[in-house]
């Protein structure tokens, strides 16, 4: 089993729609969470990190964790063609280093 | 500030080559990190280094990589001899995690290919 798991898409959304990326991880000792956003042929960039169970919002962006559920998702409003990219989901175990997911490639439709 | 410079950004070499990719972090960050991504195994941490000492290179796939942290503003990751297996883009990054956040800044990365 990988230590993160995202399913790798193309996921889909008309133009306006909400975005729904999903992530699960395997090591209950993890205790930070990021979310990257990287078009393609540039480098990742850090789109939002959650650190405690619950919803964190800024902008459209919102992301949700659930230690129990091992579980981290990242939801993206009135979703737009410019926000078409590969989103990686990463977790830090407390080394300081990151895992990452092989990530989510989010297609919006105009 | 200028962010994380890696240099070259693109470096087309034949098998058996040495190769040395360089990177200069943010000013003032204490933590640096190596990461190779491909389409098949995506994004991998290969060694990074905490205040210029290496912290963990489990990541390194083998003998023939290898990095160095000489000063807190430049770091080398150097594959000799190099392989087609190793063509990838090598990121780095750099983060600053005494001042209380753990935000990893990536550069633009390197784009190997070995021929």
């Amino acid at each position: 089993q990988k230590e993160v798991e995202q399913n790798s898409g193309p996921l889909s959304v008309p133009e306006g729609a909400i975005a729904s990326l999903n992530c699960t991880y395997s090591d209950r000792v993890s205790q930070s969470f990021f979310w990257y956003r990287q078009y393609s042929g540039k480098s990742p960039e850090l789109i939002m990190s959650i650190y405690s169970n619950g919803d964190k919002e800024d902008g459209r962006f919102t992301a949700q964790l659930n230690k129990a559920s091992q579980y981290v998702s990242l939801l993206i409003r009135d979703s737009q063609p410019s926000d078409s990219a590969t989103y990686l989901c990463a977790v830090d175990t407390g080394r300081r280093a990151l895992t990452f997911g092989s990530g989510t490639r989010l297609q919006v439709q105009p | 500030d200028a962010g994380v410079i890696q240099s070259p950004r693109h470096e087309v070499t034949e098998m058996g080559q040495e190769v040395t990719l360089r990177c200069k972090p943010i000013s003032g960050h204490d933590y640096l990190f190596w990461y190779r991504q491909t389409m098949m195994r995506g994004l991998e941490l290969l060694i990074y280094f905490n205040n210029n000492v290496p912290i963990d290179d489990s990541g390194m796939p083998e003998d023939r990589f290898s990095a160095k942290m000489p000063n807190a503003s430049f770091s080398t990751l150097k594959i000799q001899p190099s392989e087609p297996r190793d063509s990838a883009v090598y990121f780095c990054a750099s983060s600053f995690i005494a001042g209380g956040t753990d935000t990893q800044y990536f550069g633009p990365g390197t784009r190997l290919t070995v021929l």
